[in-house]
């Protein structure tokens, strides 16, 4: 079966740009986490959704939001770009909230330059 | 602040050197404890849940255990296809499901 898809892969932006990256899941999976993967910090919770809202929001600025769709697709974006949001965006589904294993997409790699 | 720490940082070990990778965790009760592999240029990809103390759980190679302040993940005779970084993450019990991850430990296995 499909995994978890997440577009685009790679993309480069400008500092005070925005940014919106793409996030399919397993079918049948309704929640959708979202990581930020970084050399210097590793893998931090953005935030989940489920059933189209937000369950949980890790410590992250308010540049930073999401919105899952009726299909369970999610959107993530990001505002106002600094040079330190670049990272590897990790998009993870699961069949529920709380559920124990999450499947990730390979990510997507924000540069900003 | 729950906090995770896995050690050593980077490991290289010869085919067929068994070795031990650690996962200490400092939070406020355990729901989980989880072991995930990620490759270069992919995401992670699970390997074991761990939930209570003086469990164990075992795929190929892979050993991962459990005590009440760490977890270890065994890796038996080593192939070069087992280098890879190999994450732990903890999920507290609250309402809160989201994982803390720790570090990770990048393992290199030569032929």
């Amino acid at each position: 079966k499909a995994g978890v898809t997440q577009t685009p892969r790679y993309l480069i932006k400008t500092r005070g740009q925005q940014v919106t990256l793409s996030c399919s899941p397993i079918s049948g999976h309704r929640s959708v986490s979202w990581y930020q993967q970084t050399p210097g910090q590793g893998l931090q919770f953005l935030f989940e959704y489920f059933s189209e809202t937000q369950r949980n929001k890790g410590n992250f600025p308010g540049r930073f939001s999401g919105r899952q769709f009726s299909n369970s697709r999610s959107e993530m974006n990001v505002s106002t770009l600094e040079l330190g949001d670049s990272a590897l965006y990790l998009c993870a589904s699961s069949l529920s909230t709380g559920a124990n294993v999450l499947t990730f997409g390979a990510g997507s790699r924000l540069t900003v330059l | 602040e729950d906090q995770v720490t896995q050690s050593p940082e980077a490991l290289r070990l010869q085919e067929g050197e068994s070795s031990s990778l650690n996962c200490s965790y400092t939070v406020s009760g355990l729901r989980g404890l989880f072991w995930y592999r990620q490759d270069p240029g992919k995401g992670p990809e699970f390997l074991f849940t761990l939930y209570s103390a003086g469990e164990e759980k075992e795929k190929e190679r892979l050993k991962a255990t459990l005590t009440k302040k760490e977890s270890f993940l065994h890796i038996t005779a080593p192939k070069p296809e087992d280098s890879a970084t190999y994450l732990c993450a903890v999920q507290v019990r609250s309402n809160d499901y989201k994982l803390s991850f720790g570090a990770g430990t990048t393992v290199t296995v030569r032929a």
